[in-house]
């Protein structure tokens, strides 16, 4: 069965500092992979996905992430985080032949300091 | 093109009450899931219904049921509460069985006291 590590439950950044956020994850096969956002009280809204082909994808508000299939790893960078980026980032994968459509990690919370 | 609605945003239900909770899918959209979100288990996947039919199931007990109509719009529903299932409950959308790429609800907070 695939499943996801945050192993980050939470990340404290400086404005302005450069931010990545750490997914590894485990499945058989090719993996369709997904970085959501959700703010506090609010759903999750996708920021990102890997399906094949390129493997570093841009996202939206400046995000992007990189497939790297040797260290099964998809991890989120962003150069300059900004406050408004203080939420819950959570990684998913996802899967054709499994029970559900998306398996998600546990999360990592972003903090912001001035 | 308008986004997922869920409702109510929140509700609070004591011990032993039912709770039926409302899905409305993006328009086109076939699939509905359901994720049950709680601090010390996280997302945790409940069921997936498409074409009116459940194709998946999360390993949750019967109490937990759901439906979805005709028109996609899906309700999941909640027999004699218990103070565990206090969570955020969150409805995603996609376009087809295959389409893994979901769009989220903003959820109901149920609180069960």
């Amino acid at each position: 069965a695939q499943s996801v590590t945050q192993p980050d439950i939470h990340i404290t950044v400086s404005e302005g500092a450069s931010l990545e956020l750490r997914c590894n994850y485990s499945y058989g096969a090719t993996p369709y992979l997904f970085w959501y956002v959700q703010s506090p009280g609010q759903g999750l809204q996708l920021l990102l996905k890997y399906f094949s082909g390129d493997t570093l994808v841009q996202g939206i508000k400046g995000f992007e992430a990189e497939f790297k299939r040797s260290q099964s790893s998809f991890n989120l960078r962003k150069p300059s985080v900004h406050w408004s980026d203080a939420a819950e980032y959570f990684c998913a994968v996802g899967s054709n032949f499994g029970n559900e459509k998306l398996t998600f990690g546990t999360g990592t919370r972003l903090t912001i300091i001035p | 093109k308008a986004g997922v609605t869920q409702t109510p945003r929140y509700l609070i239900k004591t011990r032993g009450q039912q709770v039926t909770l409302s899905c409305s899918p993006i328009s086109g959209h076939r699939s509905v899931s359901w994720y049950q979100q709680t601090p010390g288990q996280g997302l945790q996947f409940l069921f997936e219904y498409f074409s009116e039919t459940q194709r998946n199931k999360g390993n949750f007990p019967g109490r937990f049921s759901g439906r979805q109509f005709s028109n996609s719009r899906s309700e999941m529903n909640v027999s004699t509460l218990e103070l565990g299932d206090s969570a955020l409950y969150l409805c995603a959308s996609s376009r087809d069985r295959e389409d893994e790429k979901l769009f989220f609800g903003s959820g109901t907070q149920l609180s069960v006291l």
